[in-house]
């Protein structure tokens, strides 16, 4: 069974167009996360939600928009696309916990969606 | 502001050998610390973690990592590498935020080539 998934794991597509990827984890988390990541290989982090509620909105444009429907899922929509929003683009899963439980604040990433804008 | 620095780019070792990556961060408090590793076409998998306790921390697949809190650094390390090892490392610093929400904040990684 996997963890946290994405679908799709590729997607080629024109600018301007609009898409979306779709992220499900089915590890009991109550925060999910969407990160970037470029052709240089760096990873930045672009959302945060905690039980449904965004928590963190790291600058990104407004052309993207995540939306949870549920705790298990978190999906990223963007309109209008660009060449430089090509990347890789990695959904995770964590269980928050104030603190340093042993299991809390480890985030557990999906295999990745490669989205190509041409 | 946090931060995390990976200092080499691409490392090359024979089959064999002994590894240490390197990594150093910036934070203000105790920092939670953490190595990934993603070979090609993957996701992020978790070596190891370092929260609190023993510096030493033991890891999957053979890695170990040492926090060094006066030199900013937690370096991963493995005595014997294998060709499988060949990926990219990444070494993070979970940075709360808003209160008790975690995010990582990255190096730019390491791409590991094992030579046989």
């Amino acid at each position: 069974d996997t963890a946290v998934s994405q679908t799709p794991k590729y997607l080629v597509t024109q600018m301007g167009n609009d898409k979306s990827i779709k992220c499900e984890q089915n590890l009991g988390h109550d925060t999910m996360y969407w990160y970037k990541q470029d052709s240089k290989k760096f990873l930045k982090i672009m959302f945060s939600y905690n039980n449904k509620e965004l928590i963190i909105n790291e600058t990104v444009p407004n052309r993207f928009s995540p939306k949870s429907p549920d705790k298990a899922h978190l999906n990223l929509h963007i309109n209008s696309l660009e060449l430089g929003d090509s990347a890789v683009y990695f959904c995770a899963s964590s269980h928050q916990s104030p603190g340093t439980g042993s299991g809390a604040n480890v985030l557990t990433f999906g295999a990745g969606s490669r989205l190509t804008v041409l | 502001a946090q931060s995390v620095t990976q200092p080499d780019i691409h490392i090359t070792v024979s089959e064999g050998a002994s590894l240490e990556l390197r990594c150093n961060y910036s934070y203000g408090a105790t920092p939670y610390l953490f190595w990934y590793v993603q070979s090609p076409g993957q996701g992020l998998q978790l070596l190891l973690k370092y929260f609190s306790g023993d510096t030493l921390v033991q890891g999957i697949k053979g890695f170990e990592a040492e926090f060094k809190r006066s030199q900013s650094s937690f370096n991963l390390r493995k005595p014997s590498v294998h060709w499988s090892d060949a990926a990219e490392y990444f070494c993070a610093v979970g940075a709360f935020y808003g209160g008790a929400t975690n995010k990582l904040i990255f190096g730019t990684g390491t791409l590991l080539a094992v030579q046989p």
